[in-house]
């Protein structure tokens, strides 16, 4: 099984940064997403890492320690149309493409 | 290119009443999932089909709950009869094996679902 831990709401200001942690215990670790969830809509894909380090992408970035269990998603630049959840899903090494989510942050950026 | 289509939006049912969602994925894509979402919560994942066959059905409550993928492409999720506790929005998405670097699964809009 797999318990996955990320802030349940956090707060930050229009052109600032935020950095979002998750923190998982998992049997198997075969990678780890970052998904973007605005309100009434569907999950749509930010990043993934399945080795160590930091993946950059525009004003996204996403770092993955295994060894530490944790990653974090980092936006820089905010924007107003950042505020949305966001959801880090484990996937296990001998459970096919099978994602656990946690419980998603929910991102309100403030003018 | 279309991306993952389920239907209806929304539906509002009485409890004990039976319901039915409709989920078609991205055209090629050989995986297709169910998952439940709570309010505020992430998505869990209910079954997970590989063509036609459910490979993961562990988190499906079997008693209520049915799935099928008869021709390997379009899929619908049953309830029957609905519980007040199944009110959650439910999400389907699907994935293709050619996709080797992330295996991404794509997700549609959801059906949200209101029992009363």
């Amino acid at each position: 099984g797999q318990n996955i831990d990320q802030p349940t709401e956090m707060t930050a200001t229009e052109g600032a940064i935020v950095q979002i942690n998750c923190t998982y215990q998992t049997s198997g670790f075969n990678g780890l997403f970052w998904y973007q969830q605005h309100a009434g809509e569907a999950p749509t894909f930010l990043s993934y890492n399945v080795l160590d380090g930091l993946e950059e992408k525009g004003r996204f970035s996403s770092f993955l320690s295994r060894s530490k269990g944790y990653s974090y998603l980092l936006l820089k630049e905010l924007q107003m149309k950042d505020s949305a959840s966001y959801l880090c899903a484990v996937r296990e090494g001998n459970a096919g493409n099978m994602l656990t989510f946690g419980g998603g942050t929910r991102l309100m950026v403030k003018p | 290119e279309a991306g993952v289509v389920q239907s209806p939006r929304y539906k509002i049912i009485e409890k004990k009443q039976p319901v039915a969602f409709w989920c078609n994925p991205i055209s090629g894509h050989n995986t297709l999932y169910w998952y439940r979402q709570n309010l505020g919560q992430g998505p869990e994942l209910l079954i997970r089909y590989e063509n036609e066959e459910a490979v993961d059905d562990s988190q499906l409550p079997k008693d209520r709950f049915s799935a099928e993928r008869l021709k390997g492409v379009d899929s619908t999720l049953k309830i029957q009869p609905a519980e007040l506790g199944d009110s959650a929005v439910y999400l389907c998405a699907s994935s293709s094996r050619r996709d080797r670097t992330t295996y991404e699964q794509y997700f549609g809009p959801g059906t949200r679902l209101t029992v009363t």
